[in-house]
Protein backbone atom coordinates (compact mmCIF):
# COMPACT_ATOMS: atom_id res chain seq x y z
CA UNK A 1 0.00 0.00 0.00
CA UNK A 2 1.25 3.61 -0.52
CA UNK A 3 1.84 5.78 2.18
CA UNK A 4 3.11 8.84 2.44
CA UNK A 5 6.09 10.66 4.91
CA UNK A 6 6.85 13.97 5.83
CA UNK A 7 9.86 14.01 7.86
CA UNK A 8 9.68 17.62 9.62
CA UNK A 9 6.92 17.47 12.41
CA UNK A 10 7.07 20.86 13.77
CA UNK A 11 8.86 23.82 12.20
CA UNK A 12 9.99 27.33 13.49
CA UNK A 13 10.61 30.20 11.89
CA UNK A 14 10.98 34.01 11.43
CA UNK A 15 9.13 35.82 9.51
CA UNK A 16 11.00 36.46 5.98
CA UNK A 17 12.98 33.01 6.15
CA UNK A 18 12.44 30.63 3.44
CA UNK A 19 10.54 27.57 4.18
CA UNK A 20 11.00 24.01 2.60
CA UNK A 21 8.78 20.95 4.01
CA UNK A 22 9.79 17.51 2.80
CA UNK A 23 6.90 14.94 1.32
CA UNK A 24 8.62 11.93 0.23
CA UNK A 25 5.87 8.74 -1.23
CA UNK A 26 6.13 5.19 -1.38
CA UNK A 27 4.39 3.99 -4.81
CA UNK A 28 5.87 2.91 -8.10
CA UNK A 29 3.10 4.00 -10.55
CA UNK A 30 1.26 6.97 -11.19
CA UNK A 31 0.38 9.44 -8.39
CA UNK A 32 -1.38 12.87 -8.30
CA UNK A 33 -0.13 14.99 -5.38
CA UNK A 34 -1.59 17.36 -3.32
CA UNK A 35 -0.76 19.96 -0.59
CA UNK A 36 -3.02 20.46 1.95
CA UNK A 37 -3.19 23.27 4.80
CA UNK A 38 -5.21 23.41 7.75
CA UNK A 39 -5.37 26.79 9.92
CA UNK A 40 -6.01 26.70 13.05
CA UNK A 41 -9.50 26.33 13.64
CA UNK A 42 -10.46 25.72 10.11
CA UNK A 43 -10.69 23.43 7.85
CA UNK A 44 -8.55 21.73 5.22
CA UNK A 45 -7.43 24.27 2.35
CA UNK A 46 -5.85 22.76 -1.04
CA UNK A 47 -2.70 24.96 -1.56
CA UNK A 48 -1.37 23.06 -4.51
CA UNK A 49 -1.78 20.17 -6.68
CA UNK A 50 0.37 18.28 -9.29
CA UNK A 51 -1.33 15.75 -11.87
CA UNK A 52 0.67 16.00 -15.09
CA UNK A 53 2.85 18.07 -16.57
CA UNK A 54 5.46 20.99 -15.22
CA UNK A 55 6.59 19.31 -12.32
CA UNK A 56 7.22 22.82 -10.74
CA UNK A 57 3.90 23.51 -8.94
CA UNK A 58 2.69 27.18 -8.04
CA UNK A 59 -0.13 27.16 -5.53
CA UNK A 60 -2.00 29.77 -3.48
CA UNK A 61 -0.55 32.63 -1.28
CA UNK A 62 2.81 32.08 -3.10
CA UNK A 63 3.31 28.62 -2.30
CA UNK A 64 5.15 25.95 -4.92
CA UNK A 65 6.34 22.29 -5.19
CA UNK A 66 8.16 20.15 -7.03
CA UNK A 67 7.72 16.87 -7.79
CA UNK A 68 10.82 15.12 -8.08
CA UNK A 69 10.15 11.32 -9.81
CA UNK A 70 13.55 9.97 -9.06
CA UNK A 71 13.30 10.70 -5.20
CA UNK A 72 9.67 10.20 -4.90
CA UNK A 73 9.59 13.70 -3.47
CA UNK A 74 6.86 16.41 -3.86
CA UNK A 75 8.59 19.38 -1.51
CA UNK A 76 6.40 22.38 -0.59
CA UNK A 77 8.59 25.77 -0.85
CA UNK A 78 7.96 29.10 0.05
CA UNK A 79 10.73 32.10 0.03
CA UNK A 80 9.02 34.30 2.60
CA UNK A 81 7.03 32.82 5.12
CA UNK A 82 4.46 35.00 6.97
CA UNK A 83 2.86 34.98 10.67
CA UNK A 84 -0.29 34.06 8.52
CA UNK A 85 1.48 31.06 7.50
CA UNK A 86 1.39 29.64 10.55
CA UNK A 87 -0.85 26.49 10.28
CA UNK A 88 -0.37 22.38 9.89
CA UNK A 89 0.43 20.98 6.40
CA UNK A 90 -0.59 17.82 4.71
CA UNK A 91 1.01 16.08 2.15
CA UNK A 92 -1.42 13.34 0.14
CA UNK A 93 -1.37 11.30 -2.78
CA UNK A 94 -3.83 9.59 -4.94
CA UNK A 95 -2.53 6.71 -6.63
CA UNK A 96 -4.11 5.82 -10.23
CA UNK A 97 -5.20 2.39 -8.86
CA UNK A 98 -8.87 3.17 -8.80
CA UNK A 99 -9.15 4.22 -5.18
CA UNK A 100 -9.64 7.66 -5.52
CA UNK A 101 -9.19 8.49 -1.63
CA UNK A 102 -6.30 10.49 -0.26
CA UNK A 103 -3.65 8.74 1.63
CA UNK A 104 -1.93 11.68 3.88
CA UNK A 105 0.99 12.05 5.19
CA UNK A 106 1.52 13.11 9.29
CA UNK A 107 1.46 16.91 8.54
CA UNK A 108 4.06 19.18 9.88
CA UNK A 109 2.97 22.11 12.27
CA UNK A 110 4.50 25.49 10.73
CA UNK A 111 5.15 27.95 13.57
CA UNK A 112 6.24 31.51 12.24
CA UNK A 113 7.27 34.34 14.94
CA UNK A 114 6.85 37.55 13.97
CA UNK B 1 -15.76 27.28 -4.78
CA UNK B 2 -16.78 24.24 -3.85
CA UNK B 3 -18.17 23.94 -0.42
CA UNK B 4 -18.84 20.99 1.71
CA UNK B 5 -20.55 21.27 4.56
CA UNK B 6 -20.40 19.47 8.57
CA UNK B 7 -23.12 19.36 10.57
CA UNK B 8 -22.66 19.79 13.47
CA UNK B 9 -19.71 21.14 13.97
CA UNK B 10 -19.24 19.50 17.26
CA UNK B 11 -21.37 17.30 19.70
CA UNK B 12 -20.99 16.41 23.29
CA UNK B 13 -23.02 12.90 24.01
CA UNK B 14 -23.05 9.81 26.59
CA UNK B 15 -21.58 6.72 26.09
CA UNK B 16 -23.74 4.13 24.33
CA UNK B 17 -26.09 6.96 22.13
CA UNK B 18 -25.82 7.14 18.45
CA UNK B 19 -24.44 10.42 17.28
CA UNK B 20 -25.51 11.48 13.47
CA UNK B 21 -23.35 13.01 11.33
CA UNK B 22 -24.47 15.02 7.81
CA UNK B 23 -21.82 15.77 4.90
CA UNK B 24 -23.35 18.11 2.27
CA UNK B 25 -21.89 19.41 -1.29
CA UNK B 26 -23.52 22.65 -1.14
CA UNK B 27 -23.15 23.85 -5.08
CA UNK B 28 -22.30 20.84 -6.36
CA UNK B 29 -23.05 17.19 -6.67
CA UNK B 30 -20.63 14.49 -5.07
CA UNK B 31 -20.48 11.40 -6.90
CA UNK B 32 -18.25 10.35 -4.11
CA UNK B 33 -17.71 10.99 -0.37
CA UNK B 34 -15.08 10.23 1.81
CA UNK B 35 -14.99 10.37 5.69
CA UNK B 36 -12.02 10.75 7.29
CA UNK B 37 -11.09 10.95 11.33
CA UNK B 38 -8.46 12.30 12.76
CA UNK B 39 -7.11 12.44 16.02
CA UNK B 40 -5.02 15.01 17.79
CA UNK B 41 -1.62 15.96 16.23
CA UNK B 42 -1.82 13.46 14.13
CA UNK B 43 -2.77 13.49 10.61
CA UNK B 44 -6.49 12.19 9.13
CA UNK B 45 -7.31 8.48 8.31
CA UNK B 46 -9.47 7.27 5.90
CA UNK B 47 -12.51 5.14 7.56
CA UNK B 48 -14.51 4.70 4.49
CA UNK B 49 -15.66 5.55 0.82
CA UNK B 50 -19.04 6.30 0.04
CA UNK B 51 -20.90 6.53 -3.41
CA UNK B 52 -24.37 7.72 -3.97
CA UNK B 53 -26.59 4.93 -3.80
CA UNK B 54 -24.36 1.90 -3.14
CA UNK B 55 -23.05 0.56 0.29
CA UNK B 56 -19.97 2.32 1.90
CA UNK B 57 -16.19 0.95 1.57
CA UNK B 58 -14.76 0.18 4.44
CA UNK B 59 -10.75 0.14 5.85
CA UNK B 60 -9.17 -2.32 7.23
CA UNK B 61 -10.10 -2.07 10.83
CA UNK B 62 -13.19 -0.15 10.33
CA UNK B 63 -16.31 -1.47 11.74
CA UNK B 64 -18.84 -0.91 9.32
CA UNK B 65 -21.59 -1.70 11.93
CA UNK B 66 -20.05 0.96 14.00
CA UNK B 67 -19.73 3.59 11.81
CA UNK B 68 -23.00 3.77 9.61
CA UNK B 69 -22.27 5.32 6.33
CA UNK B 70 -25.74 6.35 4.91
CA UNK B 71 -24.97 8.50 0.72
CA UNK B 72 -28.43 8.71 0.15
CA UNK B 73 -28.28 11.55 -2.90
CA UNK B 74 -25.64 13.65 -5.06
CA UNK B 75 -25.27 16.34 -2.46
CA UNK B 76 -25.77 14.49 1.03
CA UNK B 77 -23.61 11.82 3.02
CA UNK B 78 -24.39 10.71 6.91
CA UNK B 79 -22.12 8.99 8.94
CA UNK B 80 -23.38 7.38 12.16
CA UNK B 81 -21.48 6.57 15.29
CA UNK B 82 -23.44 4.16 16.90
CA UNK B 83 -23.10 2.67 20.73
CA UNK B 84 -20.39 5.61 21.13
CA UNK B 85 -17.87 5.16 23.62
CA UNK B 86 -15.11 7.43 24.80
CA UNK B 87 -12.85 6.30 22.09
CA UNK B 88 -14.87 7.25 19.58
CA UNK B 89 -14.19 10.36 20.54
CA UNK B 90 -12.35 12.44 17.70
CA UNK B 91 -12.70 14.87 14.72
CA UNK B 92 -14.25 13.88 11.94
CA UNK B 93 -13.51 15.04 8.41
CA UNK B 94 -15.74 14.24 4.93
CA UNK B 95 -14.58 15.28 1.83
CA UNK B 96 -16.64 14.69 -1.42
CA UNK B 97 -15.65 14.57 -5.44
CA UNK B 98 -17.52 16.18 -7.79
CA UNK B 99 -19.02 15.66 -11.22
CA UNK B 100 -17.21 16.53 -13.80
CA UNK B 101 -17.67 19.60 -15.70
CA UNK B 102 -17.04 22.29 -13.13
CA UNK B 103 -14.98 20.51 -10.78
CA UNK B 104 -12.03 18.65 -11.18
CA UNK B 105 -12.90 14.89 -10.39
CA UNK B 106 -9.82 14.10 -9.02
CA UNK B 107 -9.74 16.89 -6.43
CA UNK B 108 -11.45 17.00 -2.72
CA UNK B 109 -13.28 19.58 -1.39
CA UNK B 110 -13.19 19.20 2.60
CA UNK B 111 -15.68 20.08 5.01
CA UNK B 112 -15.00 21.84 8.31
CA UNK B 113 -15.22 18.80 10.43
CA UNK B 114 -16.82 17.83 13.57
CA UNK B 115 -15.61 17.38 16.67
CA UNK B 116 -17.06 14.39 18.96
CA UNK B 117 -16.68 14.03 22.49
CA UNK B 118 -17.86 11.12 23.89
CA UNK B 119 -18.80 11.09 28.06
Amino acid sequence: AQSVSQHNHHVILSEAASLELGCNYSYGGTVNLFWYVQYPGQHLQLLLKYFSGDPLVKGIKGFEAEFIKSKFSFNLRKPSVQWSDTAEYFCAVITHTGRRALTFGSGTRLQVQP
Amino acid sequence: GAVVSQHPSRVICKSGTSVKIECRSLDFQATTMFWYRQFPKQSLMLMATSNEGSKATYEQGVEKDKFLINHASLTLSTLTVTSAHPEDSSFYICSAIGLAGGFRPDTQYFGPGTRLTVL
